[in-house]
């Protein structure tokens, strides 16, 4: 089974408006860490956000936010009133455990904005 | 302020030829990892170095080696590149004892092997 999973291949949405990029995950660890990365045209990948199993609270980083629901085992990223440089591969990670544990990644999302 | 810093950034090999990616991180950080990166699959783990002195299989290991040359540096060698090789290598590294052991990851190696 697929330990990210990301289902939306692309996204579309218009200059200012919000949108969210859907994430699932699978694990059995009760400590675990989730992480969005950003890969524009250029092709680096661009830490945006992170959200720590035992978090209480949604991880916020300026537009970005993190919707946690750890019942339903999603982590979306949400983005507010989107620009034309959100034009990018959005990628969803997790890892598992605590320590140098590594990043599991999903497959991606595109997503495109458009003035 | 560099970060984690690649090289080179494209390379083209033939079949059978070997070659080393560098990678040095100027964080501080303890842990190293060598990821590849082909269409549709996302980012897939080769070796990572959790500290200096140790290093470890990934999801992907073989017809890889990786030498952690000290706390900065690590780096990945292909022996005999096939074209299956073909795709973005990225370097990245973090350090566990921070908040959520955040990855950073260098600007990538293109590389195509024919």
């Amino acid at each position: 089974a697929q330990k990210i999973t990301q289902t939306q291949p692309g996204m579309f949405v218009q200059e200012k408006e919000a949108v969210t990029l859907d994430c699932t995950y699978d694990t059995s660890d009760p400590s675990y860490g989730l992480f969005w990365y950003k890969q524009p045209s250029s092709g680096e990948m661009i830490f945006l956000i992170y959200q720590g199993s035992y978090d209480q609270q949604n991880a916020t980083e300026g537009r970005y936010s993190l919707n946690f629901q750890k019942a339903r085992k999603s982590a979306n990223l949400v983005i507010s009133a989107s620009q034309l440089g959100d034009s990018a591969m959005y990628f969803c990670a997790m890892r598992e455990g605590r320590g140098y544990s590594t990043l599991t990644f999903g497959k991606g999302t595109m997503l495109l904005v458009s003035p | 302020n560099a970060g984690v810093t690649q090289t080179p950034k494209f390379q083209v090999l033939k079949t059978g030829q070997s070659m080393t990616l560098q990678c040095a991180q100027d964080m501080n950080h303890n842990s190293m990892y060598w990821y590849r990166q082909d269409p549709g699959m996302g980012l897939r783990l080769i070796y990572y170095s959790a500290s200096e002195g140790t290093t470890d299989k990934g999801e992907v290991p073989n017809g890889y080696n990786v030498s952690r040359l000290n706390k900065r540096e690590f780096s990945l060698r292909l022996e005999s590149a096939a074209p299956s090789q073909t795709s973005v290598y990225f370097c990245a590294s973090s350090e566990a004892a921070r908040e959520g052991n955040i990855q950073y990851f260098g600007a990538g190696t293109r590389l195509s092997v024919l």
